[in-house]
């Protein structure tokens, strides 16, 4: 059964910092991993997508990688603001497209 | 741009009652989910629908669920007698293919409290 472990579990720093939230799960037969943004009481906002087939993708300010067959995957926040302030979530899709959740780092950038 | 729609955002009932969630999900996608997010918990799988049909389905989604695809735009979960573990947030998500390399788009959830 596929686990997925995310650290830190909370992470506090000023605005302007670079930081790497980091996932690993266990069982590296994945066909994609995915990053989320959830803001407090709100669903799902999906950030990034890494094929299994990936080493890393970029959106912006945000790049993520996958190194499958050590099952882990970094989200690394360049410059970051007040506005990324959120949980990320990071999910494994093991197959038929159902996704298997870390329980996500509570981000906070204070200005 | 196409986004997932649920409702109600909020739910309140009593324990026994029949609730269900509705979802819209993205007009050309033929994949369908449910999950949930029990407060303070990672978001976890329940059931995914595909050409009228439950795809897969985990252990939490117990004879107490089903889902329905009443016509061509609304996808439901109904909770035939709600429990107070029941109590989370509800999330519908859908994809357009399913073949496994594409985005789950997810919908903003609906919150259930059961007293």
């Amino acid at each position: 059964k596929q686990e997925v472990t995310q650290i830190p579990a909370a992470l506090s720093v000023p605005e302007g910092e670079n930081l790497v939230l980091n996932c690993s799960f266990t069982d590296s037969a994945i066909y994609n991993l995915q990053w989320f943004r959830q803001d407090p009481g709100k669903g799902l906002t999906s950030l990034l997508l890494i094929q299994s087939s990936q080493r890393e993708q970029t959106s912006g300010r945000l790049n993520a990688s996958l190194d499958k067959s050590s099952g882990r995957s970094t989200l690394y926040i360049a410059a970051s603001q007040p506005g990324d302030s959120a949980t990320y979530l990071c999910a494994v899709n093991s197959g038929y497209s159902t996704l298997t959740f870390g329980k996500g780092t509570m981000l906070l950038v204070s200005p | 741009e196409p986004e997932v729609t649920q409702t109600p955002s909020h739910q309140v009932t009593q324990m026994g009652q029949e609730v269900i969630l509705r979802c819209v999900p993205i007009s050309n996608h033929l994949y369908f989910y449910w999950y949930r997010q029990i407060l303070g918990q990672k978001v976890e799988f329940l059931v995914s629908f595909y050409n009228n049909e439950i795809s897969e389905k985990s252990e939490i989604f117990d004879d107490q669920f089903s889902v329905e695809r009443p016509d061509g735009s609304n996808f439901t979960l109904k909770i035939r007698s709600t429990k107070l573990e029941d109590s989370a947030m509800y999330f519908c998500a859908s994809i357009r293919i399913g073949t496994g390399i594409e985005t789950q788009y997810f919908g903003p959830g609906t919150r259930l409290l059961v007293l």
